[in-house]
């Protein structure tokens, strides 16, 4: 079935621990997006990413890195430096082609630090 | 003028009942707003959504209606179920820019049986 899958579901990290959640889509789109969402704060845009090998900061993106060397493939790192990564983090991909504008959500891993 | 506001951040319906989620925004930029659906630990999911060439688009018992003049766009939901509690979101996009949605804080819907 096509769609967006993300893993873990649930990640636990020691503080002063780099952690990569992992976004893979086959829907063909060029697009791909992550968001933080914690709780009465809505979905906050982390990176993007229009085209492989490219992708723009968002609001929140201190803390954090990615990469797009595959179509399919958008991973985010949450590295040390971000101070506050407890939160669940959500993955979207869209075509970004004349008409197409829906953007489809994976179903999330929820990150812990401990 | 990126910001998408949404109000209430909770509601509590009767079933049977209209529930209403209202949402702002300022920037005339904008040119694709949807309204999304989230239920715990799932991924949001698209409900409607509308450009801003049309008044008002019904799908079921979902409606979104939307006011060009005054920078506003809503959601109704006629004969609310207990199936439809749930987090909704709405957002916009500047769509030919290619841009990421802005998301409003999401309303909590909760349908009393």
């Amino acid at each position: 079935d096509g769609g967006i899958t993300q893993s873990p579901k649930y990640l636990f990290r020691k503080e002063g621990q780099n952690v990569t959640l992992s976004c893979e889509q086959n829907l063909n789109h060029d697009a791909m997006y992550w968001y933080r969402q914690d709780p009465g704060q809505g979905l906050r845009l982390i990176y993007y990413s229009q085209i492989v090998n490219d992708f723009q900061k968002g609001d929140i993106a201190e803390g954090y890195s990615v990469s797009r060397e595959k179509k399919e493939s958008f991973p985010l790192t949450v590295t040390s430096a971000q101070k506050n990564p407890t939160a669940f983090y959500l993955c979207a991909s869209s075509p970004i082609a004349a008409g197409g504008t829906e953007a489809f959500f994976g179903q999330g891993t929820r990150l812990t630090v401990v | 003028q990126q910001q998408v506001k949404q109000s209430p951040q909770s509601l509590i319906v009767q079933k049977g009942g209209i529930s209403i989620i209202n949402c702002a925004y300022e920037n005339t930029a904008f040119d694709y707003f949807p309204w999304y659906q989230q239920f715990p630990g799932k991924g949001p999911a698209l409900l409607i959504a509308i450009r801003p060439d049309v008044s008002e688009k019904k799908e079921g018992r979902f409606t979104i209606s939307f006011n060009k003049s005054a920078k506003q766009f809503s959601l109704h939901i006629m004969d609310s179920q207990p199936g439809d509690s749930a987090t909704y979101f709405c957002a916009a996009r500047i769509f030919q820019a290619g841009t990421a949605l802005i998301f409003g804080k999401g309303t909590t819907l909760s349908v009393s049986s």
